[in-house]
């Protein structure tokens, strides 16, 4: 079983349609990223966070460190949010960018 | 401000050749990491330096290493290159590694014929 599971693998939906993206680990971890991945290759962090919730536009990052859970919500999809979506997490407290990864959720919204 | 800076962005290279990447980091930036992808593998760490110190290492062999020199500038080398090391090799960059934003390169996308 790997460390850092996610789900759904892969998300169609239609533009303006509210998703959300799973996250669950198995390990103790000081902070969850979010990361987002386009076509190309190069990886943007959109959030990093260690408890409760935070907002970014039309993204929302939650966590529940009790539940070993994060879950990462776009509101009003657009096209343009087609992309790889990834969590990672720093297993202990080794240092933050010794990242272990979820396998991604792939997102294509449909206009 | 400048984001982190991969060279060469694109590389075809024989087996048994070596390869050295390059990474610049963020200005104050002191934190860089490494990480391979591929889609068998997903997303995987390298190593880690902080002030020309490596400071973690991932699960890979010694044919892959790296450094950081006194301007937080990095590079890895893959020596002895096999098929299975053909990837995109990400370099990421934070103020001090721990407890901040991770900023990653656009990767050098790796081809071993």
């Amino acid at each position: 079983k790997n460390e850092v599971e996610q789900s759904p693998q892969n998300l169609t939906a239609q533009e303006g349609e509210f998703i959300t993206i799973n996250c669950s680990y198995s390990v103790g971890i000081s902070a969850l990223h979010w990361l987002q991945q386009h076509p190309g290759g190069g990886i943007v962090s959109l959030f990093m966070l260690s408890s409760g919730k935070k907002k970014h536009g039309r993204l929302i990052a939650t966590i529940n460190i009790q539940e070993k859970h994060s879950s990462l919500h776009i509101t009003a999809s657009h096209p343009r949010d087609s992309a790889v979506y990834i969590c990672a997490v720093p297993p202990g407290i080794q240092g933050a960018q010794k990242l272990v990864f979820g396998q991604g959720t792939r997102l294509t919204i449909n206009p | 401000k400048a984001g982190v800076t991969q060279t060469p962005r694109y590389l075809i290279k024989t087996r048994g050749q070596q390869v050295t990447l390059s990474c610049s980091p963020i200005s104050g930036h002191r934190s860089v990491s490494w990480y391979q992808q591929t889609p068998g593998q997903g997303l995987q760490f390298l190593f880690e330096y902080f002030s020309e110190t490596q400071r973690n290492k991932g699960n890979f062999p010694g044919r892959f290493s790296g450094r950081q020199f006194s301007n937080s500038r990095s590079e890895m080398n893959v020596s002895t290159l096999e098929l299975g090391d053909s990837a995109l090799y990400l370099c990421a960059s934070s103020q001090q590694g721990r407890g901040n934003t991770i900023y990653f390169g656009e990767g050098s996308w790796l081809t071993v014929v």
